[in-house]
């Protein structure tokens, strides 16, 4: 099974500042990574697709990049709806794996 | 519209068999992969299995021996059934598709199974 490492566990923010999460695959997973933003009590929501795309209707603020088996969900200037937890999903090959899961506060 | 609602029996017994249903609209079974994906209380997300439009499914590594995933497309229904449950297996079960077969876009509410010992 491919793993994910997602780092960090946990992190706060200030509005002003640039707030990035990461996930690094166990072997090479192409662009089949994606980012979902679950709130509490809720299901989660797909924020960023073939590892750079947005999903509609996802303000800009997010983006999303990749360096070889390492991925990146940066959240520019986070506003306080985006606190949260954030996981990454690779879908390269079957059984899909989650990374761990950030929460951002 | 895409619509996708879990219907589960909310408290099994350890042991037990689970079965959730997840009843869709807005789309054909035929033509969309249903993901089962689960959140045990505090925990990360798991994703369980899929059930593909062309009937064929994948399983998580750790559940494959005790769990089914099948369908019945004329009532556009997805079956979810574990078995040998234990309480660690409490947790909410989402069922979930995407617009590409390589995402999870659309997610039902999900259903909340307690194990009791």
């Amino acid at each position: 099974d491919i793993q994910m490492t997602q780092s960090p566990v946990s992190l706060s923010a200030s509005l002003e500042e640039i707030v990035t999460v990461t996930c690094k695959a166990s072997q090479d997973i192409d662009t089949y990574l994606s980012w979902y933003q679950q709130k509490p009590g809720k299901s989660p929501q797909l924020l960023i697709y073939d590892a750079t795309n947005l999903a509609a209707g996802v303000p800009s603020r997010f983006s999303g990049s990749r360096s070889g088996t390492q991925y990146s969900l940066e959240i520019s200037r986070p506003q306080v709806d985006d606190s949260g937890i954030y996981y990454c999903l690779q879908s390269y090959s079957t059984p899909w794996t989650f990374g761990g899961g950030t929460r951002l506060e | 519209q895409v619509q996708m609602k879990e219907t589960g029996p909310g408290l099994v017994q350890r042991t037990q068999t689970l079965s959730v249903t997840c009843t869709v609209s807005g789309f054909s079974l035929a033509s969309y992969g249903v993901h089962w994906v689960r959140q045990a209380p505090g925990k990360g997300l798991e994703w369980m299995g899929v059930i593909w439009g062309d009937g064929n499914t994948n399983y998580n590594s750790g559940l494959r021996s005790r769990l089914i995933i099948s369908r019945d497309t004329s009532k556009s229904q997805v079956f979810l059934i574990m078995n040998s449950l234990q309480t660690d297996d409490t947790a909410v079960y989402h069922c979930a598709i995407g617009s590409f077969w390589y995402v999870m876009d659309a997610w039902g509410q999900g259903a909340s199974v307690t194990v009791s010992s």
